[in-house]
C-alpha cells in the first residue's frame, strides 16, 4: 500500500469545538479509507473516498479528498466526548490488498 | 449477524510459552491480516493470507506463525522467539481487493509475565 502521512498525532479537543485531522501522501493515491478505534477498542471502518475533491458527511464529520488525490481530511464539528478516539486513514489496497494505515491522530475530548 | 471472532478477549503467559491466537469469520472474506498494536501507536502488519493455505510475511513476522486451512480460520501462534510479545493483537478480514474497508475483531490482549 503506498504510504500515508497524518497530522497532528494528537488533538486535545474542548467539547463543542471543530477540529480537523489530516492525511498527506507523496504520490496520487486511487482512494483513501478512515477508521475510527474508540479507547479499548478496535478500529472501525467509516467511509472510502475515490472521487478527486470529494466530500462526504456523517451526521457531524466530514470528509474530504483533495483534487490532487495526494490529501484527504476529516473535520469534526461541535465536538462530543463521544468522538474520543484515534482516527486512521489509509492508502489504497496494494496487489496483495494491504492498506497502509497512517499513525493514526488521538483526540482527547474535555467536557 | 456476520462478523469476524476472536478469542480469547485477553491472555496471560508465562514467558517461554507459546500462545495461539483465534480468529474466524463468517463474512466471507478471502483476505485475512494480524495486526499488533502497541501502546499508544499505530497498527503494525504480522501476517495476511489472501487464500486457502497461502500466507505472506508483514513487517514485524519475526517470532510469529500462521496458517490458513479454513478460508474462515485465521489462527496467529505467538512463539517463545518473540522478544517483546505483550501487545494487543487485532486480526481483520477484508474482500481480496480491500477495497471496501477492513473488518475488524474485537482483538486479543496478550500478558506475558
Amino acid at each position: 500500500g503506498q504510504q500515508v502521512m497524518q497530522i497532528p498525532q494528537y488533538q486535545h479537543v474542548q467539547e463543542g469545538e471543530d477540529f480537523t485531522t489530516y492525511c498527506n501522501s507523496s504520490t496520487t493515491l486511487s482512494n483513501i479509507q478512515w477508521y475510527k478505534q474508540r479507547p479499548g477498542g478496535h478500529p472501525v471502518f467509516l467511509i472510502q473516498l475515490v472521487k478527486s475533491g470529494e466530500v462526504k458527511k456523517q451526521k457531524r464529520l466530514t470528509f474530504q479528498f483533495g483534487e490532487a488525490k495526494k490529501n484527504s481530511s476529516l473535520h469534526i464539528t461541535a465536538t462530543q466526548t463521544t468522538d474520543v478516539g484515534t482516527y486512521f486513514c489509509a492508502g489504497p489496497p496494494d496487489s496483495w490488498g494491504k492498506l497502509q494505515f497512517g499513525a493514526g491522530t488521538q483526540v482527547v475530548v474535555t467536557p | 449477524d456476520g462478523g469476524i471472532t476472536q478469542s480469547p478477549k485477553y491472555l496471560f503467559r508465562k514467558e517461554g510459552q507459546n500462545v495461539t491466537l483465534s480468529c474466524e469469520q463468517n463474512l466471507n472474506h478471502d483476505a485475512m491480516y494480524w495486526y499488533r498494536q502497541d501502546p499508544g501507536q499505530g497498527l503494525r502488519l504480522i501476517y495476511y493470507s489472501q487464500i486457502v493455505n497461502d500466507f505472506q510475511k508483514g513487517d514485524i513476522a519475526e517470532g510469529y506463525s500462521v496458517s490458513r486451512e479454513k478460508k474462515e480460520s485465521f489462527p496467529l501462534t505467538v512463539t517463545s522467539a518473540q522478544k517483546n510479545p505483550t501487545a494487543f493483537y487485532l486480526c481483520a478480514s477484508a474482500t481480496g481487493s480491500g477495497d471496501y474497508g477492513y473488518t475488524f475483531g474485537s482483538g486479543t490482549r496478550l500478558t506475558v509475565v
